[in-house]
């Protein structure tokens, strides 16, 4: 079953705006990821937070991670023009690399 | 980053026939590799789990007989699609996970879009 539920599924954003998605999920994790997949490629990973973390910051990327609500958000800040592609959060459950699941995703546009 | 890569990028083949799929991590040796299919707009859906050297393990729900994996060395892993069909026209995504360097991310290669007939 899908671990991750991506919220919105759709985001449209003006540049240099800022853009927030949100993961929800179901079960324990390991640690949790950010992926980006432009239209009919292959994946990008992005960040990886571990569940003992809250927040990490990779460039323009913010993520935050609160096990007791069992939800992360991803922030990119000053949105660009490229930034435009679906993003998926992906759950490794705690014991290690199986079943890692994917959410359904984000699909962002940034407007130029 | 650790580099993985697929082949073919894409296939068009007809109905009935098998195609295989190659996924290769160039830069590093992947104890464990997975294979994902993605439809259209929809995310990825973990097929089958693959270790070096051992049968893979599958996902409720994936035929092990119509999707053939073999993960014969730590840099390679193959899924043979048998006696394809239209409804297996979809994206195949791979990707390869390892001891150090990696850590415990999945790198993902550029994935193949297969297209039967």
């Amino acid at each position: 079953s899908q671990q991750g539920e991506e919220d919105p599924q759709a985001l449209s954003i003006q540049e240099g705006e800022n853009a927030t998605m949100n993961c929800s999920y179901k079960t324990s994790i390991n640690n949790l990821q950010w992926y980006r997949q432009n239209s009919g490629r292959g994946l990008v990973h992005l960040i990886l937070i571990r569940s003992n973390e809250r927040e990490k910051h990779s460039g323009r990327l913010r993520v935050t991670l609160d096990t007791s609500k069992k939800s992360s958000s991803l922030l990119i800040t000053a949105s660009r023009a490229a930034d435009t592609a679906s993003y998926f959060c992906a759950t490794v459950p705690s014991g290690g690399y199986q079943k890692v699941t994917f959410g359904i995703g984000t699909k962002l546009q940034v407007i130029p | 980053g650790a580099v993985v890569s697929q082949h073919p990028s894409r296939v068009i083949c007809k109905s009935g026939t098998s195609v295989k799929i190659e996924c290769r991590s160039l830069d590093f040796q992947a104890t464990t590799m997975f294979w994902y299919r993605q439809f259209p707009k929809q995310s990825l859906m973990l097929m089958a789990t693959s270790n070096e050297g051992s049968k893979a393990t599958y996902e409720q729900g994936v035929e092990k007989d119509k999707f053939l994996i073999n993960h014969a060395s730590l840099t390679l892993s193959t899924l043979t699609v048998t006696s394809a069909h239209p409804e297996d026209s979809s994206f195949y995504i791979c990707s390869a996970a390892g001891d150090s360097p990696v850590g415990d991310t999945q790198y993902f290669g550029p994935g193949t879009r297969l297209t039967v007939l």
